[in-house]
């Protein structure tokens, strides 16, 4: 199976900070790379598909970009309301593992 | 509004067994692959199975091969995971989420989940 590793696990950051998030893949994932937002006591809401597409309604100041293993989920600009966990996935072939999730405290 | 709805948690014994059912509301399943994604208390997310919209292709993580089954009633806009031989490593809240494949999307619709809890 594809495992995904995130970095950091933690991140200290302010408001209208710029905020990098890598995921890295143990093979290539072709691309089916999707990031997710979770608050606490709240369900995981999508962010990115396919390593940039960004969801209806989502900010534009999120950006996803990456290609093949190596991954990245930028923040342009902090808001209050994007303190959170963050979690790469991959969904090619027959797994759909997630990274073990970025803290932005 | 679109919507899933887990239910079937609980509490239950060391190797016992529980039916988790998702039902879908303002939307039909059948266009949809289906998942279940598990919490562990303070932990991340864990991908559990996952089921093609036609009920074709089923995949389950290491962790539960063997022990759980998925499977979906796309008449009655359904999906189930049942769990068998259950373990305390396998507490955790459940979610089901959908996915739609011909977009190529990740999760986009998730429930607020079921919470089982294994323990003697």
């Amino acid at each position: 199976d594809i495992q995904m590793t995130q970095s950091p696990s933690t991140l200290s950051a302010s408001v209208g900070d710029r905020v990098t998030i890598t995921c890295r893949a143990s093979q290539s994932v072709s691309g089916w790379l999707a990031w997710y937002q979770q608050k606490p006591g709240n369900a995981p809401k999508l962010l990115i598909s396919k390593v940039s597409s960004l969801e209806s309604g989502v900010p534009s100041r999120f950006s996803g970009s990456g290609s093949g293993t190596d991954f990245t989920l930028t923040i342009y600009s902090l808001q209050p309301d994007d303190f959170a966990v963050y979690y790469c996935q991959q969904y090619n072939g027959n797994s759909r593992t997630f990274g073990q999730g970025t803290k932005v405290e | 509004e679109v919507q899933l709805l887990e239910s079937g948690g609980g509490l239950v014994k060391p190797g016992g067994s529980l039916r988790l059912s998702c039902e879908a509301s303002e939307f039909s399943l059948s266009s949809y692959s289906m998942n279940w994604v598990r919490q562990a208390p303070g932990k991340g997310l864990e991908w559990v199975s996952s089921i093609s919209n036609t009920g074709t292709y089923i995949h389950y993580a290491d962790s539960v091969k063997g022990r759980f089954t998925i499977s979906r009633d796309n008449a009655k806009n359904l999906v189930y995971l049942q769990m068998n031989s259950l373990r305390a490593e396998d507490t955790a809240l459940y979610y089901c989420a959908r996915r739609y494949v011909t977009l190529g999307k990740g999760m986009d619709v998730w429930g607020q989940g079921t919470t089982v809890i294994v323990s003697s």
